[in-house]
């Protein structure tokens, strides 16, 4: 079973490199969300969406931007890569509201 | 602001022991709580979840107790194995309708053979 999917694993973006975080799943799923976790913190939500066609912020939404054109994929992307954005970022999703959600197994970004 | 936070940053235990890692959470419209387990280089992984209209739940090896009067949160973990040594996080929804989760900072559990 697939589950959510991220990918790169690892990068390396220096200071001011755009770049793309891929996400998908495979369970039908319709609410998707982006949260980052900095060392030794829990997960602070980024973006969320709860259907194609349907984005909002989240509690750090700064410095990153979203869409949701299927129900599947829901890309991450960082246009000006600053230092403050080297953390590690999970893709999750849900069936439903207040249903069980699930975590990719993360992308480790380095900004230099 | 309204957050979610853990007693203890980290717990040792015995191989066999029964571990109990706790949580407070300060917004009492939260109807929604999970635990994770978050191993190294991992995502979190779903242990056990618990609505506000319940004060506990059982599941495989892990209790989920909820205390609403002094929104408090706990793991209890029964013969904690080595497999059993992770991050976890306890996560309320506020309240809100998306499924949006505030997360706690975490319990280092460290299990001793």
């Amino acid at each position: 079973n697939a589950g959510v999917t991220q990918t790169p694993k690892f990068r390396i973006l220096k200071i001011g490199q755009s770049m793309t975080l891929q996400c998908t799943q495979d369970m039908n799923h319709n609410y998707m969300y982006w949260y980052r976790q900095d060392p030794g913190m829990g997960l602070k939500l980024i973006y969320y969406s709860v259907g194609a066609g349907i984005t909002d912020k989240g509690e750090v939404p700064n410095g990153y931007n979203v869409s949701r054109s299927t129900t599947e994929d829901f890309p991450l992307r960082l246009e000006l890569a600053a230092p403050s954005q080297t953390s590690v970022y999970f893709c999750a999703s849900s069936r439903i509201s207040g249903n069980t959600i699930y975590f990719g197994e993360g992308s480790w970004l380095t900004v230099v | 602001g309204e957050s979610v936070g853990l007693h203890l940053p980290t717990l040792s235990v015995q191989e066999g022991d029964n571990s109990i890692i706790n949580c407070a959470y300060s917004n009492s419209a939260s109807d929604y709580f999970i635990w994770y387990k978050q191993e190294s280089g991992k995502g979190p992984q779903f242990i056990i979840d618990i609505r506000s209209n319940m004060d506990k739940r059982q599941g495989q090896r892990v209790t989920v107790l909820l205390n609403k009067t002094v929104k408090h949160l706990s793991l209890q973990i029964a013969a904690t194995q080595p497999g059993d040594s992770a991050v976890y996080f306890c996560a309320e929804n506020g309240g809100t309708s998306y499924g949006k989760l505030t997360f706690g900072q975490g319990t280092i559990l460290t299990v001793h053979p």
